[in-house]
Order: structure tokens, then sequence, then C-alpha cells
């Protein structure tokens, strides 16, 4: 079965500080995404990969850094954490089919 | 650019049945899909719709129109835990890449 597996599942993080968040996927899919939801926001697009060691700039990729080392991992950094970055982060997969695989999502608490 | 809406919120009766809309904005359409997610759970793929015309998948039909840029998920005999928000998704192409985005999600109650 398709999984998409991100760490950690929830993090606590101080303003200005680095997170990095982790996704891995064995679907062995060309497509993978960060999107974040917010409530009255719902899922947007931060930033997306469709082959490895390269990214593309989602809808909302200012304050985000992508990084795509290989075809199963694909990172979100966020350099210095801020407040407006509370949220709930997941990662997908997709090949260029319709279906999109979503990991079970990282909470993100920045203090 | 690209841009997907939905209602907020919509309530139903066990029974009977409930209409999610979703109106898009897009340029490279390249199909359009629906989405389940439960509270505290990811999306969860639920149809996928590329030409004109009602796609029937029993529990769950979808209904697109391209030229109006509009859609819907129609949810029949309607059960407590179809309870949920429904997330519409298009499908554009960037660069000839595929680049979902997602509505906001419509919040569905069912009541008894």
């Amino acid at each position: 079965e398709a999984a998409v597996t991100q760490s950690p599942r929830s993090k606590v993080a101080v303003t200005g500080g680095k997170v990095t968040l982790s996704c891995h996927q064995t679907n062995n899919h060309d497509y993978m995404y960060w999107y974040r939801q917010d409530t009255g926001h719902g899922l947007r697009l931060i930033h997306y990969s469709y082959v490895a060691d390269s990214t593309e700039k989602g809808d909302i990729p200012d304050g985000y850094k992508a990084s795509r080392p290989s075809q199963e991992n694909f990172s979100l950094i966020l350099e210095l954490a801020s407040l407006s970055q509370t949220a709930v982060y997941f990662c997908a997969s997709s090949e260029r089919g319709p279906e999109v695989f979503f990991g079970k999502g990282t909470r993100l608490t920045v203090v | 650019g690209q841009g997907v809406e939905q209602p907020d919120n919509l309530m139903s009766v066990e029974g009977t049945f409930a209409r999610v809309n979703c109106t898009y904005s897009t340029s490279g359409f390249n199909g359009l899909s629906w989405y389940q997610q439960r509270e505290g759970h990811a999306p969860v793929f639920l149809s996928y719709v590329v030409l004109d015309g009602l796609k029937d998948s029993g529990h769950f039909s979808t209904f697109l129109s391209r030229s109006n840029g509009y859609s819907y998920l129609l949810l029949t005999e309607l059960q407590i835990k179809d309870s949920a928000s429904y997330l519409c998704a298009v499908r554009g192409t960037s660069g000839g890449n595929y680049k979902p985005t997602f509505g906001k999600g419509t919040s569905l109650v069912v009541h008894p």
C-alpha cells in the first residue's frame, strides 16, 4: 500500500529557531508536495518537487525552503521559525495520475 | 493562477443527500478531485473527474462542467459517519508539471 511517512508528528519550536520537517515515501512516486493547513485557509501548497534534486515554489513559499535529495525523501525547512508558521503540515506524493497520497501530518507549534 | 472556492459549512439529515459545491478558475485544467478529511486525519482521495457530466460511483457521485468552472460532490443515503470535511482540488499545470490546488473544504454535518 502507498505510504508517506512524516517525522516528527508534532513539534514545539522557539521563535527564530530552525525547524526541519521530514517526509519519506515508499510509493516510488515522482511528485512530492508540502502543504500547510490552517483553520479558514484549507490546504495551501508551499513547495513541491517532480524530480530528485529539484524543487519548485508553490503558492506560499516565503519563509520556507525545501530539499529533495532523493526520490523517496522531501524535507521542509524553516530557517527562522515565526509564530505565523504554527500550523499542521502535510507531505504528500503522487504519480502523474490524479490521486494524491498524504502523510498523517505534523503539528507544529511555534512559541 | 488557480483559485478554488467552496462553501464553509453544510448540514443535512441522515438518510437524505448532500451536495457539496466547488467553483474553480485555472489555466491548463487537468481534472478535479474530491477528498474526504476527518477531524485530525489526512485527506483521503474519493473521486476524480476530467470530462463534463455526472460520474456515478455509488455512495459518491461527482459532476463537472468545465465551461462553467463548476463541480459538485453528491453524497446519497447519508450516514452519520459521512460527517467530515470535503475538499475539492483542481489539477493545473505549471511549466508542464502537475500542481494540485485545494479549496478550503466544506464541513458537512449529518444530523440524525
